[in-house]
Parts: structure tokens; C-alpha cells; sequence
């Protein structure tokens, strides 16, 4: 089973601070994606990465950096936090499109209520 | 146009009755199509995907209408336990991102 890990369920940060939310997956997927999910709003793509050191902006950027170093882990960061960056964060993985496998599935980690103050 | 769009619902059904919901695309270049299952405070999961042909899984009917660009999802006999969010997701392809929909609300009660 594939296996998707987020560093914290639950995480309560004020105003300003710098925090990093960090995901790691075990199936050596190439794809990672962050989103963030609010009520009525759906998920929306904050970035991706199809490789190690490559990143891609998605939808709502702004506010937001990532990190991937290393292929199985994929780190997003809050510069310096601010309240309406209050949300649930969640991470996915994914093979890489046109590998040949039939399915694009996207495997999500159990996602982190991140609520600034 | 958001991309992928769904009726919120909530649905709100007896157990055992069946219930369909749709879910339509903007992008005539689609290629593939999913519906995932978030329960309450939980991550969305794979509920099964979704073949130009239709396919069933158990209880469980998904069909995709190429010409009217739109998917479906059919629960026969609900169960309380079909009590979910259901996500419908879109990929293009060519692209790493596939879409997803706002999703729609489904409880079952007794």
C-alpha cells in the first residue's frame, strides 16, 4: 500500500511565524502536490513538483514556498504565517503521467488543520 | 467556468435507496476521470475510476458521457456508512494536474 506521511495532524502557529509542514511518500512516486482545503472552496493547488529540485506554481501561491530536496519528501512553507492561511493543508503523490500505468490516482496524506493565531 | 463542476447537495437519503450524482468538465481534451470518497475530517481516497466503457464496483456504478461531458456515480442500496463527500476529479493527460470538484455531499440516514 502506498503510504503517505504528513509531520503534524494538528498544528497552532501565531502570526508571523515561519512554519514548515513536511510530507514524505514510500512509493517512489515522481509527482507531489500541496493543497490546502477550505469549506466551499474545495482543494486548491498551492504547488507541485514532477522531480527532485523542480517545482511548478499552481493556483494560490502566494504565501507559500516548497522544498524538494530528496524525492520522497516534499516540504511546504509558510514564510511567515498569517490568519488566513488558517486551513487544512494536504499532500498527495502520484506517478508520472505517460508512464504507461492506467491510472493517474493521487494518494493524499491524512493532512494537517493548521490554525494561526 | 470552474473546470469541473458539481452539485454540493447535501444529498439526503434513506438506507437502502439509490442515488446518482453528475459531474461535468469544460475540457473536450480530458482523458481521464475519477471519483473520490472524503469522509468528515479525513483525506479524499480513491473510490474508483472511471472507464469510457462504465464500470461497477459492487454497489457502486460510475459512467462517462464523452458528447455531453460529464460523469456519473451511482449508489445502489446506500448504507449508512456512504455517509461522504464525493470528489469528482478530471485529468487532461498531457498534464501532472488533474482538476478536482468541490464535491458533493451525501448523508444517509436511517
Amino acid at each position: 500500500d502506498v503510504k503517505v506521511t504528513q509531520s503534524s495532524r494538528y498544528l497552532v502557529k501565531r502570526t508571523g511565524e515561519k512554519v514548515f509542514l513536511e510530507c514524505v511518500q514510500d512509493m517512489d512516486h515522481e509527482n507531489m502536490f500541496w493543497y490546502r482545503q477550505d469549506p466551499g472552496l474545495g482543494l486548491r493547488l498551492i504547488y507541485f513538483s514532477y522531480d527532485v529540485k523542480m517545482k511548478e506554481k499552481g493556483d494560490i501561491p502566494e504565501g507559500y514556498s516548497v522544498s524538494r530536496e530528496k524525492k520522497e519528501r516534499f516540504s511546504l512553507i509558510l514564510e511567515s504565517a498569517s490568519t488566513n492561511q488558517t486551513s487544512m493543508y494536504l499532500c498527495a503523490s502520484q506517478w508520472k503521467v505517460g508512464r504507461g500505468r492506467k491510472e493517474e490516482t493521487q494518494y493524499f496524506g491524512p493532512g494537517t488543520r493548521l490554525l494561526v493565531l | 467556468r470552474k473546470e469541473v463542476e458539481q452539485d454540493p447537495g447535501p444529498f439526503n437519503v434513506p438506507e437502502g435507496a439509490t442515488v446518482a450524482f453528475n459531474c461535468t468538465y469544460s475540457n473536450s481534451a480530458s482523458q481521464s476521470f475519477f471519483w473520490y470518497r472524503q469522509d468528515c475530517r479525513k483525506e479524499p481516497k480513491l473510490l474508483m475510476s472511471v472507464y469510457s466503457s462504465g464500470n461497477e464496483d459492487g454497489r457502486f456504478t460510475a459512467q462517462l458521457n464523452r458528447a455531453s461531458q460529464y460523469i456519473s456515480l451511482l449508489i445502489r442500496d446506500s448504507k449508512l456508512s456512504d455517509s461522504a463527500t464525493y470528489l469528482c476529479v478530471v485529468g487532461s493527460g498531457g498534464s501532472y494536474i488533474p482538476t478536482f470538484g468541490r464535491g458533493t455531499s451525501l448523508i444517509v440516514h436511517p
